[in-house]
């Protein structure tokens, strides 16, 4: 199975600071997922990576896939109260080159935003 | 538009009854899934629908049984629950596998 691990579990920042999550996974990476939640909420989708090296950014926040396809970061840019909740990332599972749909998070960090 | 709709939003009930839970979305996705999250842990999936035919289960007990009756309409029936089964139960639509899945608000389910 996917394993993925998040870091850190929590982070309290001073609105205005910048700041980094990091996912990693035990085996390849084909598809990983960034998602947003609020407690007791749905999901928001934020970004998919799937090419080793891709970048991505809305706003003022940005994830990385690096090459090796294992690691990913979220970056957010001059956080914001409206920052604040959990952030999950998730991997697909892919065999043979195809997706089963199936997606494993990790455990989440919650973010804290301080004004 | 990118809304999945999920009813009810709150749902309590006996280990005897039986209820439903129901979702919808209108993009025109045609994978659907169920995932179940317990307090303060991520999102499981349970079920996975591909073109309305059940494609995934991952073990899931016979009292959860789902339903994908057309492609914009998903429900999972409930039956002889526990009270381990309280949670907060997840609909995400996709346009296919493999891409990003959307998010419904979930129904919290209390079994008591």
């Amino acid at each position: 199975s996917q394993e993925l691990e998040q870091s850190p579990q929590s982070l309290i920042v001073q609105e205005g600071k910048n700041l980094t999550i990091n996912c990693t996974s035990s085996k390849t990476l084909y598809g990983l997922y960034w998602y947003k939640q609020k407690y007791g909420e749905g999901l928001i989708f934020l970004m998919m990576l799937q090419k080793g090296g891709e970048e991505k950014s809305h706003e003022k926040i940005t994830a990385k896939l690096d090459e090796k396809k294992q690691q990913s970061s979220l970056h957010i840019t001059a956080s914001q109260p409206s920052h604040a909740g959990i952030y999950l990332c998730g991997a697909d599972i892919y065999a043979g080159g195809t997706s089963y749909g199936k997606l494993t998070f990790g455990q989440g960090t919650i973010l804290t935003v301080h004004p | 538009d990118t809304e999945v709709t999920q009813t009810p939003k709150h749902l309590v009930m006996g280990m005897t009854n039986k209820k439903s839970l129901k979702c919808e979305q209108h993009m025109g996705h045609r994978a659907m899934y169920w995932y179940k999250q317990k307090a303060k842990k991520p999102p499981e999936l349970m079920f996975v629908y591909s073109y309305e035919k059940l494609s995934i289960n991952e073990s899931v007990p016979s009292r959860f049984s789902p339903e994908c009756p057309n492609s914009s309409l998903l429900n999972l029936h409930l039956h002889a629950l526990q009270p381990e089964d309280s949670a907060l139960y997840l609909c995400a639509s996709s346009p296919q596998l493999g891409y990003e899945q959307y998010f419904g608000p979930g129904t919290r389910l209390t079994v008591t």
